[in-house]
């Protein structure tokens, strides 16, 4: 079944860390970008970056230069997003897609989002 | 505020073509194509254009897309109850150097 699985919710404190998996099945895993996109409550969408599960490069939103790590690995078809030095407006759902074949940011796989809440 | 502007809400009778707009400038939708994600009440996105007018597999015929300039839009013909969620666009700004989504449209059927 082609999915991406995403860990559980999490509850940090501000200034905290937090990471959170997305676990590729299906597909060939380094055959496609991942990207993050986040949601705070109530809120629209929010490009937070990409990997390229091959090659491991990555990108960034500017406002999360500093602050983000993205890591994959390809034994477990897992990618990892790792956001340090958390603020209240961290606080949203961080959704992982894959891009598609036909055009690297049309997002045509989604995992179902990791809610997490930073609280001061 | 987001680079791309949206309309933030439509509304239409069922039957009825609804249109939504997505204005940019020369740095995202002038340069760069254009994706549309439909997002249903607390559930993930869903990519329902892709390249300015492609439709995914799956993805009925009465949803299309276009880009002209720095601009693009979605219509959805013969609007289903099923239709009301939100809509997104989001084009690659050159500038910014980032994807970047607009701030959403409701459509209420």
């Amino acid at each position: 079944q082609i999915q991406l699985l995403q860990s559980g919710s999490e509850v940090k404190n501000s200034g905290g860390s937090v990471k959170v998996s997305c676990k590729a099945s299906g597909y060939t895993f380094i055959g496609y970008y991942l990207h993050w996109v986040r949601q705070a409550p109530g809120q629209g969408l929010e490009w937070v970056a990409w990997i390229n599960p091959n090659t491991a490069d990555t990108k960034f939103a500017q406002k999360f230069e500093g602050r983000l790590t993205l890591t994959r690995d390809t034994s477990t078809t897992t990618v990892y997003m790792d956001l340090i030095s958390l603020k209240s407006d961290d606080t949203a759902m961080y959704f992982c897609a894959r891009g598609s074949r036909m055009n690297d940011l049309a997002f045509d796989l989604w995992g179902r989002g990791t809610l997490v809440t930073v609280s001061s | 505020q987001s680079v791309l502007t949206q309309p933030p809400s439509k509304s239409g009778t069922p039957g009825q073509r609804v249109t939504i707009s997505c204005s940019g400038s020369s740095s995202n939708i002038g340069s760069n194509s254009v994706n549309w994600f439909q997002q249903l009440p607390g559930t993930a996105p869903k990519l329902l254009i892709y390249t300015n007018n492609q439709r995914p597999s799956g993805v009925p015929d009465r949803f299309s897309g276009s880009k002209s300039g720095t601009s693009a839009s979605l219509a959805i013909s013969g609007l289903q109850s099923e239709d009301e969620a939100d809509y997104y666009c989001a084009a690659w700004d050159d500038s910014l150097d980032a994807y970047v989504f607009g701030a959403g449209s409701k459509v209420t059927v």
